[in-house]
């Protein structure tokens, strides 16, 4: 099976920075990734699919990149509200892995 | 406007059934996969297969493959999980969700709330 990691585990920022974080797959998934959000206690949110397509309502301060292996989620612009586990995953096949999250914190 | 809500907390006992729902409501049943998930107390996501209601076409992931049963009833639009021996690694919030479109099987776009399933 194709295992999915990402980097860092957890970061912290101040409001406005830039925030990158990497998902690396283990072998190559074409553009097949999602990115999702997920604040504490609550279901997770789409992001970002497709690698690149930003889900409808998601504030355009999040971007996403990559294809093949290595992808990157990108938060231009942190704000308060961004504080959550940021988790990506791949859908070429089942089972659709996820990554380990990332916390984001302010 | 498109809703899936689950069935509440559960407490069982090891070796007990158990089967929870997510009732959908605002789209075509049948014209969408749905999943469920598995998070373990503090811990990622897990993906335990998909089904789509239109055929009941299910795929499960090997990790689950025999340890849980996916179905769905479209008269009531609603998909269900189940156990028939649960134990206590079982316990975690499982969550029910909709996939983006009929043929992105894997992108889950509407979530339900989470159903809380503790084993003990």
């Amino acid at each position: 099976d194709i295992q999915v990691t990402q980097s860092p585990s957890s970061l912290s920022a101040s409001v406005g920075d830039r925030v990158t974080i990497t998902c690396r797959a283990s072998l190559g998934i074409g553009n097949n990734l999602a990115w999702y959000q997920q604040e504490t206690g609550k279901p997770p949110r789409l992001l970002i699919y497709g690698a690149s397509t930003l889900q409808s309502g998601v504030p355009s301060r999040f971007s996403g990149s990559g294809s093949g292996t290595d992808f990157t989620l990108t938060i231009s612009g942190l704000q308060p509200e961004d504080v959550a586990t940021y988790y990506c995953q791949k859908y070429t096949s089942v089972p659709y892995a996820f990554g380990p999250g990332t916390k984001v914190e302010i | 406007d498109v809703r899936l809500v689950q069935s509440g907390a559960e407490v069982k006992k090891p070796g007990e059934s158990l089967k929870i729902s997510c009732e959908t409501s605002g789209y075509t049943f049948s014209s969408y996969w749905i999943a469920w998930l598995r998070q373990l107390p503090g811990r990622g996501l897990e993906c335990v297969g998909i089904i789509f209601p239109g055929d009941s076409d299910t795929k499960y992931s090997p990790s689950f493959q025999g340890q849980v049963t996916i179905s769905a009833d479209k008269s009531t639009r609603t998909a269900y999980l189940q156990w028939s021996s649960l134990k206590s690694s079982d316990t975690a919030t499982y969550y029910c969700a909709r996939t983006y479109s009929s043929s992105s099987k894997g992108v889950f776009e509407i979530w339900g709330q989470g159903t809380v399933v503790t084993v003990s």
